[in-house]
């Protein structure tokens, strides 16, 4: 298995664009997961999404950023508009039921000027 | 509240000496507890976990962890450090046992070996 995917690796944009980032989970996993990670915060649960179900999204930070998973191989994090104090590496993860641990992706680095 | 605390911001350690990176987490119940590691512009690898049995837990790249429920800690070891092992170091927990439910993670502890 090739593990997590995710595209951009890195993404630069201007203030007030939207942003899609996006994911493919390990085939066979039913959990996803979306962090994001800065020097300020370290490792934020933004949301987690089980059998394609968003099960708690509390650590979104506001209304710009929405997330979707329409299949099990595939999901996106957006934000509309972007804001520089939004620049940060973003990484999805994603698990088997059973707690055995967390497969990260190498993540996107967003920086918003 | 749940949660986990790595009190130390970084760990030097001489390349050949044993090291220790520590962890002490608050969580109600038996938690699942997990190590992970963060090199350079990459993602989280996993190191080990603890479920139940053993309080020694041995993973990945001869790192090892020891489970203390009196003192709630999971501290990171290795006998002998390389200088391979210079990166950040998360240490992670489950709240709820059995079932399922989101990783807690501490703020991460950057180790820095030596040669």
């Amino acid at each position: 298995d090739a593990g997590v995917i995710q595209s951009p690796r890195h993404e630069v944009t201007e203030m007030g664009q939207e942003v899609t980032l996006r994911c493919k989970p390990i085939s066979g996993h039913d959990y996803l997961f979306w962090y994001r990670q800065t020097m300020m915060r370290g490792l934020e649960l933004l949301i987690y999404f089980n059998n394609n179900v968003p099960i708690d999204d509390s650590g979104m930070p506001e209304d710009r950023f929405s997330a979707k998973m329409p299949n099990a191989s595939f999901s996106t994090l957006k934000i509309q508009p972007s804001e520089p104090r939004d620049s940060a590496v973003y990484f999805c993860a994603s698990s088997l039921r059973g707690n055995y641990g967390y497969t990260f992706g190498s993540g996107t680095r967003l920086t918003v000027v | 509240a749940q949660s986990v605390a790595q009190p130390e911001d970084q760990v030097n350690v001489a390349e050949g000496n044993p090291l220790t990176v520590k962890c002490t987490y608050s969580v109600s119940g038996n938690p699942y507890l997990f190590w992970y590691v963060q090199y350079p512009n990459r993602g989280l690898q996993f190191l080990l976990k603890y479920i139940t049995g053993d309080n020694l837990v041995k993973g990945s790249y001869g790192f090892e962890a020891e489970f203390n429920k009196s003192q709630t800690s999971f501290h990171l070891k290795k006998p002998s450090a390389l200088v391979s092992d210079s990166a950040l170091y998360f240490c992670a927990v489950s709240p709820i046992s059995g079932g399922y439910n989101k990783l807690i993670f501490g703020a991460g502890t950057r180790l820095a070996v030596h040669p």
